[in-house]
């Protein structure tokens, strides 16, 4: 069975510092991977997918097939990063999503 | 664009009790999903409707029904709520069946729900 594993509840980090949030997840095939944000009060939304290999917000991740994780990183946290990230796991043409438990991330000045 | 909506956005309910929370997209997304939503775990699939007039059970389908009404609605019916249905409960739609699996989803605002 698939699993996604987000082995940081909450993350601290101070402004302007790097931060990475880690996510490994189980599956034999080919996944796609995505990583959802729901900032204060406002509704889950994507951040980003694996397959458009893109950055939004100064945030990238990359797919590591070999070590089956796909870390979301930032090199310099704003407070407005502040937010509960979810990494997510899609593996049939349904788009069935199975999420991670989430992390929270807290950006101080 | 209203985009996905959900009604109502807070309910206390007896244990025993039955709702139904609606959930609507204008989007004209073939694909919509119930989530539930509980502190250390993260979002857990309800059950989902990969297309109109078709339903499937997800992770977590004990104590749920569902109803694609249309294109446009899918309810998520609790028959007889119980205190471990206590969540906040999020509506999603997708394009994903037209993008086999590949299409974003888009969330409702979603529903917070006590069971007492």
């Amino acid at each position: 069975a698939q699993r996604v594993t987000q082995p940081e509840k909450l993350l601290s980090v101070f402004k302007g510092a790097p931060v990475e949030l880690k996510c490994n997840y189980s599956y034999s095939g080919s996944p796609e991977l995505f990583w959802y944000v729901q900032y204060s009060r406002q509704r889950l939304q994507l951040l980003l997918r694996h397959i458009s290999r893109e950055s939004i917000k100064g945030f990238t991740a990359d797919l590591n097939k070999g070590e089956t994780s796909f870390h979301l990183k930032k090199p310099f946290a704003q407070e407005e990063d502040s937010a509960m990230y979810y990494c997510a796991l899609s593996t049939d043409s349904w788009g069935k999503l199975q999420f991670g438990a989430g992390t929270q991330v807290v950006v101080t000045p | 664009n209203a985009g996905v909506t959900q009604t109502p956005k807070f309910q206390v309910l007896k244990t025993g009790q039955s709702m139904t929370l609606q959930c609507a997209q204008d989007m004209n997304h073939n694909s919509m999903y119930w989530y539930r939503q509980d502190p250390g775990m993260g979002l857990r699939l309800i059950y989902y409707s990969a297309s109109e007039g078709t339903t499937d059970k997800g992770e977590v389908p004990n104590g749920y029904n569902v109803s694609r009404l249309n294109k446009r609605e899918f309810s998520l019916r609790l028959e007889s709520a119980a205190p471990s249905q206590t969540s906040v409960y999020f509506c999603a739609s997708s394009d994903s069946l037209l993008r086999q699996g590949r299409d974003e989803q888009y969330f409702g605002p979603g529903t917070r729900l006590t069971v007492t």
